[in-house]
């Protein structure tokens, strides 16, 4: 099946700066790349999908860039506020059977 | 309310025992999934259901069983209860168009489950 690999597993950073989080995957039919955030003691939730078909999606502070040549997707989130603190997945098909990194736990200090 | 809602939320058992985790969804999607949380693993898939008279196995269906009784239920099961079957356990719909899935998950709050 498909192996995707999420860096870092941690992550902590001070309020108002970037956080990139990359996954790397295994296989070149892949062409759905979703992002879930998890706060705590909720069950994940979806915050941004990419297509294949496309190499950058933005969402306000949030984005997703793609490189299917080397078969990574990161994902980018800037002016980092406390309520981003949460445990973030990538994910890649197939198609409704979703196949999820290990996670990054993203701390944000003030 | 929740659109997918699980019972229990948390709940010790000891080992051997019979364990069912149940989730019922508002949703009107017919696709539906189980998948269990250990921390540095990830979420992953025990059983996935695409209707109610269709049943999969996971990436990890081993001593886990479980029943689609209605479009809007999907219940896990756990026969004898082990302690390394201890972890968060999350139900997940998705709907589909023209017989494909859209993609997007929608979970639960989670079941944590602790065996003893």
């Amino acid at each position: 099946g498909e192996n995707v690999e999420q860096h870092p597993s941690t992550l902590s950073v001070q309020e108002g700066d970037s956080a990139v989080i990359k996954c790397t995957y295994s296989d070149s039919a892949s062409n759905y790349f979703p992002w879930y955030k998890q706060e705590l003691g909720k069950g994940p939730q979806l915050i941004i999908d990419i297509r294949s078909n496309v190499g950058e999606k933005k969402d306000q502070r949030i984005a997703v860039t793609l490189n299917k040549t080397a078969k990574h997707f990161s994902l980018h989130i800037t002016e980092t506020q406390p309520e981003d603190s949460a445990v973030y997945f990538c994910a890649v098909p197939p198609w409704g059977k979703l196949q999820f990194g290990a996670g990054t736990q993203v701390v944000v200090t003030p | 309310d929740a659109d997918v809602t699980q019972t229990p939320r948390n709940r010790i058992t000891k080992t051997g025992k019979r364990i069912m985790l149940e989730c019922s969804q508002t949703k009107g999607h017919d696709r539906m999934y189980w998948y269990r949380q250990d921390p540095g693993l990830g979420l992953r898939l025990i059983y996935y259901s695409f209707d109610v008279k269709d049943i999969n196995k996971g990436e990890i269906s081993d001593g886990y069983s479980v029943s689609r009784q209605a479009q809007a239920k999907f219940s896990l099961s756990l026969e004898s209860a082990i302690p390394n079957q201890t972890a968060l356990y999350f139900c997940a719909t998705s709907s589909t168009q023209q017989g494909f899935s859209t993609g997007e998950l929608f979970f639960g709050e989670g079941s944590r489950l602790t065996v003893l």
